[in-house]
């Protein structure tokens, strides 16, 4: 089975700066995928970015970038430029070759300071 | 432009009631599944459908019936609710193997008393 783990629990950040969301996970399987998802106050759970694990290079979507190193199982991401809207719950998901199922970390809460 | 929708928003149950929470999809995507969130967790499967007639047990099924009739649709039965299944509730879908993410409805909150 695969467990995936965020260690910041809670997390602040000032207006206009950089941070970055940690995530670790542990399967056996070779193939597979990654998943950033923002979960602001109104419940939804809208998507980031998304990582191949068959890609070496890391995913970008504008502000978003993750750095994804297989060996080591973990996928950071990193917000750039925050805004007050990047106020959210921030879960990692991994989602195997199957597509059937995903696994969750705990998530990591994000404020973002005026 | 559905996508997932849940029904209801909110329930309040009394302890040892029944009750179906409603999920329906309108694109046409082979995978469903029931998610339950917990303050301070990350959501946890519960059951999940990879098409009409297939289903099978998450890491929490306990509690907790499935039936996946339709490829639209797909139920999540409680069938004597307890105070420990007080949690939020998500279903979603995607459209099978391959890089598409999960797509999710809007969540139901659900309170046993």
């Amino acid at each position: 089975a695969q467990t995936v783990t965020q260690s910041q629990p809670e997390m602040s950040v000032q207006e206009a700066e950089t941070v970055t969301l940690s995530c670790t996970y542990d399967t056996s399987e070779n193939n597979y995928y990654l998943f950033w998802y923002k979960q602001p106050p109104s419940r939804q759970m809208i998507l980031v970015i998304r990582q191949e694990a068959y890609k070496q290079q890391n995913a970008t979507e504008n502000r978003f970038s993750v750095n994804f190193q297989k060996a080591a199982k973990s996928f950071s991401l990193k917000i750039s430029d925050s805004q007050l809207g990047d106020t959210a719950m921030y879960f990692c998901a991994f989602r195997n070759n199957a597509g059937n199922m995903l696994t969750f970390g705990g998530g990591t809460r994000l404020m973002v300071k005026p | 432009n559905a996508g997932v929708t849940q029904t209801p928003k909110f329930q309040v149950l009394k302890t040892g009631q029944s009750m179906t929470l409603q999920c329906a999809q309108d694109m046409n995507h082979e995978y469903m599944s029931w998610y339950r969130q917990d303050p301070g967790m990350g959501l946890r499967l519960i059951h999940y459908s990879v098409g009409a007639g297939i289903t099978d047990q998450g890491e929490v099924p306990n509690g907790y019936n499935v039936s996946r009739s339709t490829t639209e649709d797909f139920p999540l039965r409680l069938l004597s609710a307890a105070p420990s299944q007080t949690s939020v509730y998500f279903c979603a879908s995607n459209p099978g193997q391959g890089r598409t993410e999960a797509f999710f409805g809007q969540g139901t909150r659900l309170t046993v008393v």
